[in-house]
């Protein structure tokens, strides 16, 4: 199968740059994907990378590399209800493939 | 335009009974995923589905678990004989075209307890 590792968790105060890298093990995809979710709540969409480069939608920006095969999420001037769990995810034929997810803490 | 609906929201089913899990995709899709979380955990593939087929379902075990997308009606996943280990949460998501490579809407969730 395909294998997308993030980090499992990441601590960030109030305001700052927060960046959640992803690396993964895949060739032949077509893009790779960002999903927000909080506790108990469904996966949102936050950003697509069909090409290599970065892409920016408001305080959220995601990288896309894919001879490094690596990509990250960019958070800015954080805010407490950044506080989620953030994955990254490719297509490959037919299936989805989500990372295990990092979880962030934004603290005051 | 309503999202994508799951429901029952929670369900709790007793070790050998059958849980049926349904979802209603967003107006207009015609794809529908369906994804099992357990705590802490990503979302892991189950079944890939378009109006009346089964398209992928190389993510659901053979054996207990069956889905269906009738031409008319909700998306439905059927565990059988359900065990402890079943207990997890469980999306469906919903794509309006059959690349929908970038978005996926997904829907609340039906958190399935086995006691």
């Amino acid at each position: 199968g395909q294998s997308l590792e993030q980090p499992s968790e990441v601590t960030a105060v109030e305001g700052a740059i927060v960046q959640i890298n992803c690396t993964y093990q895949t060739s032949g995809f077509y893009g790779l994907s960002w999903y927000q979710q909080h506790d108990g709540g469904a996966p949102t969409f936050l950003s697509y990378n069909a090409l290599d480069g970065l892409e920016e939608t408001g305080r959220f920006s995601s990288f896309l590399s894919r001879s490094d095969s690596y990509g990250y999420l960019l958070l800015q001037e954080l805010q407490m209800k950044d506080s989620a769990s953030y994955f990254c995810a490719v297509k490959y034929f037919n299936k989805f493939y989500f990372g295990s997810g990092t979880k962030l803490n934004v603290k005051p | 335009n309503a999202g994508v609906m799951q429901n029952p929201r929670h369900l709790v089913r007793r070790r050998g009974q059958e849980a049926r899990l349904r979802c209603s995709p967003m107006k207009g899709h015609s794809h529908v995923y369906w994804y099992r979380q357990l705590p802490e955990e990503g979302l892991k593939f189950m079944v890939y589905l378009q109006k009346e087929n089964i398209i992928d379902e190389s993510g659901m075990p053979k054996e207990r678990f069956s889905a269906e997308f009738p031409k008319e009606g909700p998306s439905i996943l059927r565990i059988q004989q359900v065990v402890r280990g079943d207990s997890a949460a469980y999306f469906c998501a919903s794509s309006p075209t059959t690349s929908g490579v970038g978005e996926q809407f997904f829907g609340p969730g039906t958190r399935l307890t086995v006691l």
